[in-house]
């Protein structure tokens, strides 16, 4: 079954809307999860890591403010798309490490905004 | 330069063919090497990992060469259900990965 469960798999919204994505570890708990983006034909670029109980760590070039990250417990991880634009329509998706195992990836989520 | 470099293919080869994949990454500090397997709009999907010695999973032959900083996969056999984009993944500390652009693979009967 899923290690990690991300929901929802797919939103549609207008220009303008915030879109919030949940990425949650099932059965263990993750102090570290990761989001990616990925577009069309390219690969997954990281976003940010996702800390429980700090701020996220956000890699060069993505807004802080334009992607909240939320990693209030150990299980949970929220990113949210604020005032979302039809540039930010891509496919998002989160995962978590399970020791001893290596990451595991949520089923993605693709926004698409109109 | 990218961080992890492959040939973004794709690789149109018939069924029963042999196929090799390259990667080929730049920073000598990382740590850990992977495939992954990713079929269209899902995530990705662990296929192996990548030891210096080299190591095999059936049909799939891994092999990395750290002094070259050189990362193969190699698929024998080939199955229309192998048709994917593999991407080559490296793990640095804290558990970050880059991931290269991915090569796609089309099998045809």
């Amino acid at each position: 079954g899923a290690v990690v469960s991300q929901h929802p798999s797919r939103v549609i919204c207008k220009s303008g809307t915030s879109v919030k994505i949940e990425c949650r570890s099932l059965d263990f708990q993750a102090t570290t999860m990761f989001w990616y983006r990925q577009f069309p034909k390219q690969s997954l670029m990281l976003m940010a890591t996702s800390n429980e109980g700090s701020k996220a760590t956000y890699e060069q070039g993505v807004e802080k403010d334009k992607f909240l990250i939320n990693h209030a417990s150990l299980t949970l991880s929220t990113l949210t798309v604020t005032s979302a634009h039809p540039e930010d329509s891509s496919f998002y998706i989160c995962s978590a490490n399970r020791e001893p195992e290596k990451l595991f990836f949520g089923s993605g989520t693709q926004l698409s905004v109109l | 330069r990218k961080e992890v470099e492959q040939d973004p293919g794709p690789f149109n080869v018939p069924e029963g063919a042999t196929v090799a994949f390259n990667c080929t990454y730049s920073n000598s500090a990382s740590q850990s090497f992977f495939w992954y397997r990713q079929d269209c709009r899902k995530e990705p999907k662990l296929l192996m990992s990548v030891y210096s010695s080299g190591n095999e999973d059936g049909r799939f032959t891994a092999q990395l060469n750290r002094a070259s900083q050189y990362i193969s996969l190699l698929i024998r056999d080939s199955k229309l259900s192998d048709s994917a984009t593999y991407l080559c993944v490296v793990g640095n500390a804290g558990n970050m990965l880059t991931f290269g652009g991915g090569t796609r693979l089309m099998v045809k009967p």
